[in-house]
């Protein structure tokens, strides 16, 4: 498709649980954005890729996130150790190099 | 570091009537500005973008915002405000980095 693709769209796991999240962004497209949206909040800023590289990875939460952009395309958030308070629709963007955001549907995570 | 401030959280409002959302920002220096929207069930999608030149931003819909730099502001207007309208709006900053940074959202309720 033209746009940008997340999987899965819903993931309900139980805590302690490892999850992957998966985006496909833009052909073309050489940056890529991971935000995390809570209930009634605006999108939280967690790592971007330019190319292959983590060019920031400040807001990552803690340890237990992790994100790759192995061949500068597809790219997977992961998450260890799964806890409630990481339940939140988890946004995936890609854009040109200093151009508007173009997002996902966004990963529904619910932590049981 | 930048940051984004909209004051409203929730207005409703009936069809035609007048909108104006308020954004401020705090970045020091040379900013990039945007408006996204969120129509239910759907994912976030630009509405207008201010980059340089003519500080009066005209967007898709009817949509219009405008930069003022001396009050750090970029607040979205709309003369008449249809049913279609109910969404979240969405107040971005990019300023030194790459990365944008959002404003907590505004939910917009239009009553037929």
């Amino acid at each position: 498709g033209a746009g940008v693709s997340q999987t899965p769209s819903n993931k309900v796991t139980e805590k302690g649980k490892y999850v992957e999240l998966r985006c496909d962004p833009i052909s073309g497209h050489t940056a890529l954005y991971w935000y995390r949206q809570s209930l009634g909040q605006g999108p939280e800023f967690l790592i971007y890729f330019q190319g292959t590289g983590a060019a920031d990875d400040s807001g990552l939460p803690n340890d237990r996130f992790f994100a790759v952009r192995p061949e500068g395309s597809v790219s997977t958030l992961k998450i260890q150790r799964t806890e409630r308070g990481d339940s939140a629709v988890y946004l995936c963007a890609s854009s040109l190099q200093g151009g508007e955001l173009f997002f996902g549907e966004g990963s529904r995570l619910t932590v049981l | 570091a930048q940051s984004v401030s909209q004051h409203n959280h929730h207005v409703i409002l009936s069809e035609a009537a007048s909108l104006e959302l308020g954004c401020n920002y705090s970045y020091g220096g040379t900013v990039n500005l945007f408006w996204y929207v969120q129509y239910p069930g759907q994912h976030l999608q630009l509405l207008l973008k201010y980059f340089s030149g003519d500080p009066l931003v005209k967007g898709i819909k009817g949509f219009e915002a405008e930069f003022i730099k001396s009050k750090f502001s970029f607040n979205l207007r709309k003369p008449s405000v249809q049913w279609s309208d109910t969404a979240e709006y969405f107040c971005a900053v990019k300023g030194g980095s790459y990365i944008p940074t959002f404003g907590r959202g505004t939910s917009l309720i239009v009553h037929p």
